[in-house]
């Protein structure tokens, strides 16, 4: 398996419902990022981790949740979502943050539906 | 603080015609741009990128964009557009920013294909 996974690729949650997004990254990155994509919005940012450590959180609501137990994986666990929450949830990596030219990889996304 | 404006959020050329997308920028420093394009069910893909030095920089897929400091302009083209080339695509902007450096997007161009 090459470059960024996501898992699930799509979900369906109610709002009461925990759930958690998985991304893996196989090209030896120590930058991973959660961005969210709403339709006719930019991405957003989320949260950014350099080797495992989370370096921004940019306003995100506590009802999501970030995990890197290592460089290769992030996860983004969710509950208590709102409608208003449905998305695609992109995960990126770089070879570093910090350097303002580094190229993000992404993954497919998540498509996630909150009820 | 940075900015994109991807001017036109839909746009439709024919099979052979020239792809011109639009792209502004706002930056206080010189920036580093990108150009990242989203195929159907995919996650973003570099097309290229502006770093410094040369101001007409080539992507993939025969496409190409020019850096225009006095136009704060780096415009996505590419001579005679293929049905392939239809997708999504997003410009971003770089900043440095003493190890907190971040993309910030556009809010996306829809690029159609006519046959």
């Amino acid at each position: 398996e090459t470059g960024v996974t996501q898992t699930p690729r799509h979900l369906v949650m109610g709002m009461t419902n925990k759930k958690s997004l998985k991304c893996e990254q196989h090209l030896g990155h120590n930058a991973m990022y959660w961005y969210k994509q709403s339709a006719k919005k930019p991405l957003e940012l989320m949260f950014v981790y350099s080797l495992e450590e989370r370096v921004e959180n940019n306003s995100v609501p506590s009802r999501f949740s970030p995990e890197c137990p290592n460089s290769s994986h992030l996860f983004l666990h969710l509950h208590t979502l709102q409608p208003e929450d449905s998305a695609l949830y992109l995960c990126a990596s770089s070879q570093d943050t910090g350097q303002h030219a580094e190229t993000q990889y992404f993954g497919p996304g998540t498509r996630l539906l909150v009820l | 603080a940075q900015s994109v404006t991807q001017l036109g959020s839909h746009v439709s050329v024919s099979e052979g015609a020239l792809v011109l997308l639009r792209c502004n920028y706002s930056s206080s420093v010189p920036p580093y741009l990108f150009w990242y394009v989203q195929y159907p069910n995919q996650g973003l893909q570099l097309l290229l990128k502006y770093t410094t030095g040369a101001t007409l920089v080539k992507g993939i897929n025969g496409f190409e964009a020019e850096f225009k400091k006095s136009e704060t302009s780096f415009h996505l083209t590419k001579p005679s557009a293929h049905m392939s080339d239809a997708a999504e695509y997003f410009c971003a902007v770089s900043i440095s920013n003493f190890g907190n450096e971040k993309l910030t997007f556009g809010t996306g161009t829809r690029l159609t294909i006519i046959p």
